[in-house]
């Protein structure tokens, strides 16, 4: 079946640094891909998406880009906030199926 | 806005106690999902449903059942709570299909089930 795998966290990173976390995925087809963020004590909010392959999502100054190549969608920002310490996933879906989800990865900005 | 509005944030319920955890949307969504997040483990899907009155089973889908009887409604029922079931559940909808289409989540229920 589809499954997603991410880097494990947790991520720790001093404000203004840059973040990549990994993203690599296996489906039928060719699926959608989403990253989504949970902030402390929130549901999850979708950040970014991908429709097909080499589009850019980008959203808040993160990006990723489809790579069927590789089949990946690595999340990146240039330079992140306190404010970017969440938990994130990377998501697929693929037909007609619900969201197939990665394990999430703890992202830690320290001031 | 788009909202996905679960009853509780906070539950706690004995061993053995039947549970109903509720989820309402307001974007005429066809789609509805339950999911459970635990650590180290990500979100695993428990039941979801396409329609009114229509339900497939997830990964996970022992222990639980669930009920829609409008479309804007979802519930999942934990039949005999247990410990194990303890977890945080995020209820889910989307729509029309599911291809390209994102999720809207609620804010989650955090269960302790003692």
């Amino acid at each position: 079946g589809d499954s997603v795998t991410q880097m494990e966290g947790p991520v720790t990173l001093s404000e203004e640094a840059f973040l990549t976390i990994n993203c690599t995925y296996t489906a039928t087809g060719y699926p959608s891909l989403f990253w989504y963020v949970q902030y402390p004590g929130e549901g999850l909010q979708l950040l970014l998406k991908a429709t097909k392959a080499d589009d850019k999502g980008s959203n808040k100054g993160f990006e990723a880009t489809y790579r069927k190549e590789t089949t990946s969608f690595h999340l990146e920002k240039g330079s992140v906030q306190v404010s970017d310490s969440a938990v994130y996933f990377c998501a697929l879906t693929s037909g007609n199926t619900p969201l197939v989800f990665g394990k999430g990865t703890r992202l830690s900005v320290i001031a | 806005d788009v909202k996905v509005t679960q009853s509780s944030r906070y539950l706690v319920k004995r061993t053995g106690e039947k549970v109903f955890l509720e989820c309402v949307q307001d974007m005429d969504h066809e789609n509805m999902f339950w999911y459970r997040q635990d650590p180290g483990l990500g979100l695993r899907l428990i039941y979801f449903s396409y329609d009114v009155k229509m339900k497939e089973k997830g990964d996970i889908p022992e222990g639980y059942s669930v009920s829609r009887e409008k479309k804007e409604r979802f519930s999942l029922i934990l039949e005999s709570a247990s410990t194990n079931q303890t977890s945080m559940y995020l209820c889910a909808s989307s729509g029309p299909g599911t291809r390209n289409t994102e999720a809207f989540f609620g804010q989650g229920t955090r269960l302790t089930v003692v």
